[in-house]
């Protein structure tokens, strides 16, 4: 397997705009998680889907900050508009079981966004 | 509440013995989890302890007391490639809640 797919890898737009990133799971897991990682406040769990149900998305931080599963095997997360705080490294990761469980979390390669 | 606590910095030897620790608050408790950050890098898998006591697995232990709320990471035999971010991770009811790593620099 591939491992978890996120593009785009990095991302520079201008205060205002709409961002969208895109994820691509590990076949074959159920759960999907959105993180975003700053150097203050480190990794901070966005929201987690099970089966394309998004379950827990207590940590998105404001009505900007939107995130889709379509299917098995595709995610979004959208910010619109953007803000020059929400420059941090976002990372997607996917799990065969629940996030508490004995299981690790395959993160992917993350998408580093500069808002100016 | 919750909170995950674990030094910045730290810096050691190649070839000696570090012990990262990390100190944990969160409900529902059921785990700890340490991952491993390279520079520009995703994080990976290292361990999980989920009942108290020490689990080794080749250069790298991990060991849990429950009781005091407390982890650590023992990386033994150091080499280069181990200077990276490690993070420590506590289960809180249904989600993973991450500390802020502590960055270990391996020198020479």
């Amino acid at each position: 397997d591939a491992g978890v797919i996120q593009s785009p890898r990095h991302e520079v737009t201008e205060m205002g705009q709409e961002v969208t990133l895109r994820c691509k799971p590990i076949s074959g897991h159920d759960y999907l998680f959105w993180y975003r990682q700053t150097m203050m406040r480190g990794l901070e769990l966005l929201i987690y889907f099970n089966n394309n149900v998004p379950i827990d998305d207590s940590g998105m931080p404001e009505d900007r900050f939107s995130a889709k599963m379509p299917n098995a095997s595709f995610s979004t997360l959208k910010i619109q508009p953007s803000e020059p705080r929400d420059s941090a490294v976002y990372f997607c990761a996917s799990s065969s079981r629940g996030p508490t469980m004995v299981n690790e979390q395959f993160f992917g390669p993350g998408t580093r966004l500069t808002v100016l | 509440g919750q909170n995950i606590d674990q030094p910045t910095e730290m810096t050691a030897t190649e070839g000696a013995i570090v012990q990262i620790n990390c100190t944990y608050q969160t409900s529902g408790f059921n785990g700890l989890f340490w991952y491993q950050q390279h520079a520009g890098e995703a994080p990976t898998f290292l361990s999980y302890n989920v009942l108290d006591g020490l689990e080794e697995k080749g250069r790298f232990s991990s060991f849990l007391s429950r009781s005091k709320g407390y982890s650590y990471l023992l990386l033994k035999e150091l080499q280069m490639k181990d200077s990276a971010s490690y993070l420590c991770a506590a289960t809180n009811t249904d989600k993973l809640i991450f500390g802020t790593g502590t960055r270990l620099q391996v020198f020479p």
